[in-house]
């Protein structure tokens, strides 16, 4: 039963365009949001977290929304860099902070 | 500060042998967890340590899976018999406060049962 879905398996900007990347979950218990960026041959990196007190985290380029009514969040990218080539996953726990991940959106950034 | 460090990085095993990997969290970290991805598809949590404790494994498949973390240092999954299955990539992740830090992750083991 997966709990956290990531519906565009991929997605393709242009530099120095936004990318917005999307995500939905179902538990209503989760209240700690992360995305993760993660490079072929790497481990997922650690890239802007929300708590579900917030509906905005901003961290450079990098903005993330939350709207729990509709058990939704989205990652912005501002502009669109070549180096943000990679794929996206977005994850979300609870008070255990277990991460649910979703199946992750690859990124192609065009020149 | 090195980073979370997981030995080997690829491994390509028969059914039915035994793999075991490792995983070397960051200094000072306490918790540990294990997970794993699965033909391209979401990460799976399978199971998580404070030192050398197992606080929560509800997401190991079955018993041929067991996670060892002797001492509180490092961690040890193996798994024994292998299945075609259990084929995927396997993170583990490290944090310091369960309930504050970011998780950090190291680069994988891909598993390959053939």
């Amino acid at each position: 039963d997966q709990q956290v879905k990531q519906n565009s398996p991929s997605l393709s900007v242009q530099e120095g365009r936004i990318s917005i990347l999307n995500c939905d979950y179902t538990n209503s218990m989760f209240d700690y949001f992360l995305w993760y960026k993660k490079y072929p041959a790497e481990g997922p990196t650690f890239l802007i977290s929300i708590s579900s007190i917030k509906d905005k985290n901003e961290d450079g380029r990098f903005t993330v929304f939350l709207n729990k009514s509709a058990k939704h969040l989205s990652l912005h990218i501002v502009p669109s860099q070549p180096g943000d080539s990679a794929v996206y996953f977005c994850a979300a726990a609870s008070n255990d902070y277990k991460l649910s991940f979703g199946a992750g959106t690859t990124v192609t950034v065009r020149a | 500060e090195a980073g979370v460090t997981q030995f080997p990085s690829h491994s390509v095993i028969e059914k039915g042998q035994t793999v075991t990997l490792r995983c070397d969290p960051i200094s000072g970290h306490d918790n540990l967890y294990w997970y794993r991805r699965v033909m391209g598809k979401e990460i799976k949590f399978l199971l998580h340590f404070v030192k050398e404790s197992k606080q929560d494994e509800s997401g190991m498949p079955n018993n041929r899976f067991l996670a060892e973390r002797t001492g509180g240092t490092y961690s040890t999954l193996k798994v024994q018999p292998a299945e075609l299955e259990d084929s995927g990539v396997y993170f583990c992740a490290s944090s310091r406060s369960r309930n504050t830090d970011t998780q950090y992750f190291g680069p994988g083991t891909r598993l390959t049962v053939l």
